[in-house]
């Protein structure tokens, strides 16, 4: 079984309508994150989780909120979804503990707002 | 803040050449440097990452980067393409365990 899974891994929604992407991992990491991947931008981050208690706002948070239900389980809303967040969404985590803290990505949900 | 610049969207290179991808990047402390691997349709994988420890690292599969402080460089290179090496490379830069910035990528296609 994957370490950091997403659900759903493909989504088609309208414009205005709430969706959350879900993410759960089972590495035992303290930190997860959540991204959008543009073509031709690389990832931005979206916002970020140091532990259950600790999340803070990335380079590009405006439309998206993000709940950190458990240490394993990490959510990203969006509230109202409009045409330009149509993105590949990463979640990722990683070991605060670990000299360099690599990155582990789960494998993508494909958002399509029409 | 920490920022990465990849030199070349796309790189096509023939089986057996040489593969070399560009990463200049710009740190306020010494930074920690990453190469992750993207499939289609896949997440991100890590390739190799530099922790100020030996200059020169070798990730999976074959590749290898060279951290040059003085050229704020850690570019990829491998020795001999194969059809299999055909993905989107990224390169992310760390500045001690704070956010991770990753430069726009470069798609490298690999000809027979």
């Amino acid at each position: 079984d994957a370490d950091v899974t997403q659900t759903p891994r493909n989504r088609i929604t309208k414009t205005g309508k709430r969706i959350m992407l879900e993410c759960s991992q089972t590495k035992g990491h303290d930190r997860m994150y959540w991204y959008r991947q543009d073509p031709g931008l690389g990832l931005q981050l979206i916002y970020y989780s140091f532990d259950v208690k600790d999340i803070n706002k990335g380079e590009i948070s405006d439309g998206y909120s993000v709940s950190r239900q458990a240490q394993a389980k990490f959510s990203l809303s969006l509230e109202s979804a409009i045409p330009n967040q149509t993105a590949l969404y990463f979640c990722a985590t990683s070991d605060s503990s670990t000299k360099g803290e690599t990155q582990y990505f789960g494998p993508g949900t494909r958002l399509l707002v029409l | 803040a920490q920022s990465v610049t990849q030199l070349g969207s796309h790189v096509s290179v023939s089986e057996g050449a040489l593969v070399l991808l560009r990463c200049n990047y710009s740190s306020s402390v010494p930074p920690y440097l990453f190469w992750y691997v993207q499939y289609p349709n896949q997440g991100l994988q890590l390739l190799l990452k530099y922790t100020s420890a030996a200059t020169l690292v070798k990730g999976i599969n074959g590749f290898e980067a060279e951290f040059k402080k003085s050229e704020t460089s850690f570019h990829l290179t491998k020795p001999s393409a194969h059809m299999s090496d055909a993905a989107e490379y990224f390169c992310a830069v760390s500045e001690r365990n704070n956010d991770m910035r990753f430069g726009a990528g470069t798609r490298l296609t690999v000809k027979p």
